[in-house]
């Protein structure tokens, strides 16, 4: 048990929906990443947030959003839902500022399927 | 941008017979390199890491891995592999342009024999 947990563990959606996707990080991590896991594109990251504040980017598309709240757990919102959105999202936490590198703990995942 | 190259896509492996696994990576300078784990159905579980010193590193679960800069390899190995080491393998590297954000290999399918 990493320590990270995410919510919820399935999600069955219709195409145009939208979802949210939830996770809670290590007791004590400032640091959240989230990331898609998908058959044809493998691990890619999307976000990072550190202590409530967007650090980085990566291939999110717009579609998508994501925040950190002042409890520090996490949000990623996934709006007018595709066939191509179905993966498994994961979201990770670190001590990491952004700044240096640490290495990151993994939540078990959420399953989203787009019908 | 960093890259991370895993030429095997799937290895089959005798159970008790030694492993390694390929990883490759692409970066002008010190790489932060990292070795997940992910078993069917779970999360990604960390292995082991390297970010300086000493080049043989070593991991949970009996893993070890060696950083050979001449080669830009960091590839990983168990000398013993157990039944219960079935799993997808990843190799990633922490991009310093992105907060450190993992970007990871294709993966390795590993399947144990008896």
């Amino acid at each position: 048990d990493s320590g990270v947990t995410q919510t919820p563990k399935h999600l069955i959606t219709a195409t145009g929906q939208r979802v949210t996707l939830r996770c809670s990080p290590r007791s004590g991590d400032l640091s959240v990443y989230w990331y898609q896991q998908s058959l044809d594109q493998g691990l890619q990251f999307l976000i990072q947030y550190y202590n409530g504040e967007e650090r980085a980017k990566g291939n999110i598309l717009e579609r998508f959003s994501a925040q950190q709240f002042p409890d520090l757990h996490s949000e990623l919102n996934l709006s007018s839902l595709e066939l191509g959105d179905s993966a498994l999202y994961f979201c990770a936490s670190s001590v990491a500022t952004g700044r240096l590198p640490y290495e990151q703990y993994f939540g078990p995942g959420t399953r989203l399927t787009v019908t | 941008a960093q890259s991370v190259t895993q030429p095997d896509i799937h290895i089959t492996v005798s159970e008790g017979a030694s492993l390694e696994l390929r990883c490759n990576y692409s970066y002008g300078a010190t790489p932060y390199l990292f070795w997940y784990v992910q078993s069917p159905g779970q999360g990604l579980q960390l292995l082991l890491k390297y970010f300086s010193g000493d080049t043989l590193v070593q991991g949970i679960k009996g893993f070890e891995a060696e950083f050979k800069r001449s080669q830009s390899s960091f590839n990983l190995r168990k000398p013993s592999v157990h039944w219960s080491d079935a799993a997808e393998y990843f190799c990633a590297v922490g991009e310093s342009n992105s907060g450190y954000a993992l970007n990871f290999g294709k993966g390795t399918s590993l399947l144990v024999t008896p």
